[in-house]
């Protein structure tokens, strides 16, 4: 059975460019959430899809924006690219009924130059 | 703003228990009490989770004080594997909560 799993993993993109991160989740579970790690830091919850809609949402300005599919895969949409969106992106995926036990991908790096 | 309180680091003998604590002073009544960990360069990994009764599974146990004021991690042969970065974490589970929020965590430091 496939854990979470993420794509790209690294990514290099000029600042104002736009990005398009992928996450498949693991069998069986219905929600996505997404996370943006900083250097050093902790994740920081960006926002939760769940039967295609976004629930939840974190501190994170519109620029950010996602989708989840019929399929229960996801998307995290990054817009007009600034240099402090450098970061590991992890997607986690969940049974809703216990979304804070949830699973992680191995994330994708986002280097913005 | 995380509401709990963990050391930054902590040492441990490989082969002995690992003891982590977390204050969680704050904590509301139908709050869970989460453990993550996130070893270097992957994804977190989730450990245990108890509400108010004493928790055990392969990985760990999670001692809970009757208060729920504060919690203990264990881990109780550490290996040099354990080396990672420790969450807890306090939230309601079911799709109330604005995701896992996470600290600093404890860095914890498995010694040969």
């Amino acid at each position: 059975d496939a854990g979470v799993t993420q794509s790209p993993t690294h990514l290099i993109k000029t600042r104002g460019q736009q990005v398009t991160l992928r996450c498949s989740p693991k069998s069986g579970h219905d929600t996505v959430s997404w996370y943006q790690q900083a250097l050093g830091q902790g994740p920081q919850f960006i926002f939760q899809y769940y039967e295609e809609e976004e629930r939840q949402r974190g501190n994170f300005p519109d620029r950010f924006s996602g989708h989840q599919f019929p399929n229960y895969s996801s998307e995290l949409n990054v817009n007009a690219l600034l240099l402090g969106d450098s970061a590991l992106y992890l997607c986690a995926s969940s049974l809703l009924v216990v979304d804070l036990e949830a699973f992680f991908g191995q994330g994708t790096r986002l280097t913005v130059v | 703003d995380a509401k709990t309180t963990q050391p930054p680091s902590m040492d441990c003998a490989e082969g002995r228990a690992a003891n982590l604590p977390c204050n969680h002073s704050t904590i509301s009544g139908n709050e869970y009490v989460y453990w993550y960990r996130q070893i270097h360069s992957q994804g977190p990994q989730y450990i245990i989770h108890g509400l108010k009764n004493n928790e055990t599974n392969e990985m760990a146990s999670l001692i809970i004080t009757e208060d729920r004021k504060s919690s203990t991690l264990i881990l109780p042969h550490a290996t040099l594997r354990d080396t990672a970065v420790y969450y807890c974490i306090v939230g309601y589970s079911g799709g109330g909560a604005d995701g896992l929020t996470f600290g600093k965590g404890t860095h914890l430091i498995i010694q040969p």
